[in-house]
């Protein structure tokens, strides 16, 4: 039972658009929200993250938003930039960050 | 601040035999969570240590071990290796694991099972 759902394995984007990634939960447990980017041979890195006291937070041009009753969050971010091309990890945990419970990843590509 | 750092970064192994993998936390931290990425999946969560106790385990079986030393170094084991294990292990710290901790993640360790 997946629990942390990206349904979509891939995105591809022109510079300068918005590029949404979307991200599916089924444990109303978790309260607590990130998004992780992947470069090849690399660890992930924390991009941003969310409270499920919030329904959106902001750091420069990446925005995450949530939706609780629909168990849904998003990544937008925009403008999008050749070095955004990545691998996404949408994450969620509850009382304790250090078992995160992560979807597949949307691989990202952005086109110059 | 030194980052996450993984030893080795790249193993070759044959079915049956054993492996440990090393991690070194960022300084100051004390919660290290072992992750598993396969190909294609997101990452398996393993298990995660805070001052030398197991705090949380992931679905895997016993074959799969670890421990967290004094200085918060972590190491894990795999015995029998199966062919399936081959994966990325990546190993992430925070300072407490608390519910708004950031985890800094390793560059992962690539195990081959042959």
């Amino acid at each position: 039972d997946q629990q942390v759902k990206q349904n979509s394995p891939s995105l591809s984007v022109q510079e300068g658009r918005i590029s949404i990634l979307n991200c599916d939960y089924t444990n109303s447990m978790f309260d607590y929200f990130l998004w992780y980017k992947k470069y090849p041979a690399e660890g992930p890195t924390f991009l941003i993250s969310i409270s499920s006291i919030k329904d959106k937070n902001e750091d420069g041009r990446f925005t995450v938003f949530l939706n609780k009753s629909a168990k849904h969050l998003s990544l937008h971010i925009v403008p999008s930039q050749p070095g955004d091309s990545a691998v996404y990890f949408c994450a969620a945990s509850g009382t304790n960050a250090g078992k995160s419970t992560f979807g597949d990843g949307t691989t990202l590509t952005v086109k110059p | 601040k030194a980052g996450v750092t993984q030893t080795p970064r790249y193993l070759i192994k044959t079915r049956g035999q054993q492996v440990t993998l090393s991690c070194s936390p960022i300084s100051g931290h004390r919660s290290v969570s072992w992750y598993q990425q396969t190909p294609g999946q997101g990452l398996q969560f393993l298990f995660e240590y805070f001052s030398e106790t197991q705090r949380n385990k992931g679905n895997f079986p016993g074959r799969f071990s670890g421990r967290q030393f004094s200085n918060s170094r972590s190491e894990m084991n795999v015995s029998t290796l199966e062919l399936g294990d081959s994966a990325l292990y990546l190993c992430a710290s925070s300072s407490s694991g608390g519910p708004t901790d950031t985890q800094y993640f390793g560059p992962g360790t690539r195990l081959t099972v042959l």
